[in-house]
C-alpha cells in the first residue's frame, strides 16, 4: 500500500542552525501539507502546497519557514533559523482531493529537537 | 475561526467497559475526520464522515456526526487495552483540499 515516507526520524540541532525536513508523498497525490505538533498537544498546521505554490498557510508559517518540491517526488520544508520553541513532531500529509472529501494521509513524521 | 474541542481530555476505562468521546466544532462543515495516535507514532485515519447523520463503524469504535449541532462522537463499546491511545478529530475547512484543524485530542487508557 502506497505511504507516505518522511526523513530524518530524528533531527537534533542548535539554536539558530537551518534544517531541512524531507518528505515524500503518495506518488498520484497533488495536495501536500506540512502539520506539526507539539510534545502532548494537538496537531497543528503549518501550510499546504499545490501546483507549486503555497495554497494556505497559518500564523505560525512566518518567514523562517518555506517549502519546495525540488523535483517530481520530495517535497521539503525547511526553517531558516530554528529557535527552542520549533522542537515538535513534523508531520507531512499528502491527499488526491476526491469530489466529495479530502481525506489526508500522514507520514511517520520527522522529531526535531532544537538545543 | 474555526475552533475545535474534545472532551474528555483523558479517560480511563476498564476493559469491557463503554464510552463516548465528544468532539464540538464552532462553524459549518460536513467532513469531518477521526485519527488514532499511538505514542511517538503517525496519525492513523479511522473514518470519514461526510454529512448530516453519518453513521460508521469499524469493530469496537462506532462515530457519528450531527452537522446541525456541529457535534461528533466517538463511542467505543466493550473496550479492549489494543484500544489505548489518543483519539483525535479533525475538521475540514470549506474548500479544495482544504486543512484540517484538529481537536485537542482524547488520551484513551484501557486498564484491565
Amino acid at each position: 500500500e502506497p505511504e507516505v515516507t518522511q526523513t530524518p526520524s530524528h533531527q537534533v540541532t542548535q539554536m539558530g542552525q537551518e534544517v531541512i525536513l524531507r518528505c515524500v508523498p503518495i506518488s498520484n497525490h497533488l495536495y501536500f501539507y506540512w502539520y506539526r505538533q507539539i510534545l502532548g498537544q494537538k496537531v497543528e498546521f503549518l501550510v499546504s502546497f499545490y501546483n507549486n505554490e503555497i495554497s494556505e498557510k497559518s500564523e505560525i508559517f512566518d518567514d523562517q519557514f518555506s517549502v519546495e518540491r525540488p523535483d517530481g517526488s520530495n517535497f521539503t520544508l525547511k526553517i531558516r533559523s530554528t529557535k527552542l520553541e520549533d522542537s515538535a513532531m513534523y508531520f507531512c500529509a499528502s491527499s488526491y482531493p476526491g469530489q466529495i472529501y479530502n481525506e489526508q494521509f500522514f507520514g511517520p513524521g520527522t522529531r526535531l529537537t532544537v538545543l | 475561526e474555526l475552533k475545535v474541542e474534545q472532551n474528555p481530555l483523558f479517560l480511563s476505562m476498564q476493559e469491557g467497559k463503554n464510552y463516548t468521546i465528544y468532539c464540538n466544532y464552532s462553524t459549518t462543515s460536513d467532513r469531518l475526520y477521526w485519527y488514532r495516535q499511538d505514542p511517538g507514532k503517525s496519525l492513523e485515519s479511522l473514518f470519514v464522515l461526510l454529512s448530516n447523520g453519518a453513521v460508521k463503524q469499524e469493530g469496537r469504535l462506532m462515530a457519528s456526526l450531527d452537522t446541525k449541532a456541529r457535534l461528533s462522537t466517538l463511542h467505543i463499546t466493550a473496550a479492549v487495552h489494543d484500544l489505548s491511545a489518543t483519539y483525535f478529530c479533525a475538521v475540514e475547512s470549506a474548500g479544495t483540499a482544504s486543512k484540517l484543524t484538529f481537536g485537542t485530542g482524547t488520551r484513551l487508557q484501557v486498564t484491565l
